[in-house]
């Protein structure tokens, strides 16, 4: 099972709410990532869990809050969000310990702020 | 710093044409190497992989060689289809990198009947 999965796939939301999205993986993986995608750009990354602690937060501003319950699931708590927040969410997977670093990618969240 | 050039798009094909996406990167060290391909809708999946200089990754009929003399890593597949249309994109992994990836700003490819 190379499978990542999140929840849900599509998520429209007011500058108000709170709001959360899942990710889940069975691969054994010890490193799971969250990163931004806008239209017809590359994606970028915004936080990196190894064995469930944060490792790498790229200056991600804090109405994004990462959790990481346990080595399967990842979650990005949402807060106050800004319409330019609106992108496409994606969340990765990889083993921490492979030297080549690949990274399984699930589909996605597309994100909309109104 | 580490950066990976694409060639900018869109790329217009006909089926059954040659494809090539030129991919050049800038690291130090010897970064590993990918391609990612993103259907219109969907996330990310792994094409192909490489790992040390001369390598070559293959998958589905693409393909793509390490070269470090050139600091390259072209993408070709002999005959499109149009299943083929979507969004390529090129990254590394530098040595030691702590698993980021750097990636390309992604090229799209269209190809029709």
């Amino acid at each position: 099972d190379t499978e990542v999965t999140q929840t849900p796939k599509h998520l429209v939301m007011g500058m108000t709410n709170k709001k959360s999205l899942k990710c889940e993986q069975h691969m054994g993986h010890r490193a799971m990532y969250w990163y931004k995608q806008k239209a017809k750009k590359p994606p970028e990354l915004m936080f990196v869990y190894s064995y469930e602690k944060l490792s790498i937060n790229e200056s991600v501003p804090s109405r994004f809050s990462p959790e990481c319950p346990n080595s399967s699931l990842l979650n990005l708590h949402l807060h106050a969000l800004q319409p330019e927040d609106s992108a496409l969410y994606l969340c990765a997977s990889s083993q921490e310990r492979d030297r080549v670093g690949e990274q399984y990618f699930g589909p996605g969240t597309r994100l909309t702020v109104t | 710093g580490n950066s990976v050039t694409q060639m900018e798009g869109p790329v217009t094909l006909s089926e059954e044409a040659f494809l090539t996406i030129n991919c050049t990167y800038t690291a130090t060290g010897y970064p590993s190497l990918f391609w990612y391909v993103q259907y219109p809708g969907e996330g990310l999946q792994l094409l192909l992989k490489a790992t040390k200089a001369d390598d070559k990754g293959s998958n589905k009929g693409f393909e793509a060689t390490y070269r470090k003399e050139t600091t390259s890593f072209h993408l070709e597949k002999g005959s499109v289809q149009v299943s083929d249309s979507a969004v390529y994109f090129c990254a590394l992994r530098r040595t030691g990198g702590g698993n980021k990836l750097t990636f390309g700003t992604g090229t799209q490819l269209k190809v029709e009947l």
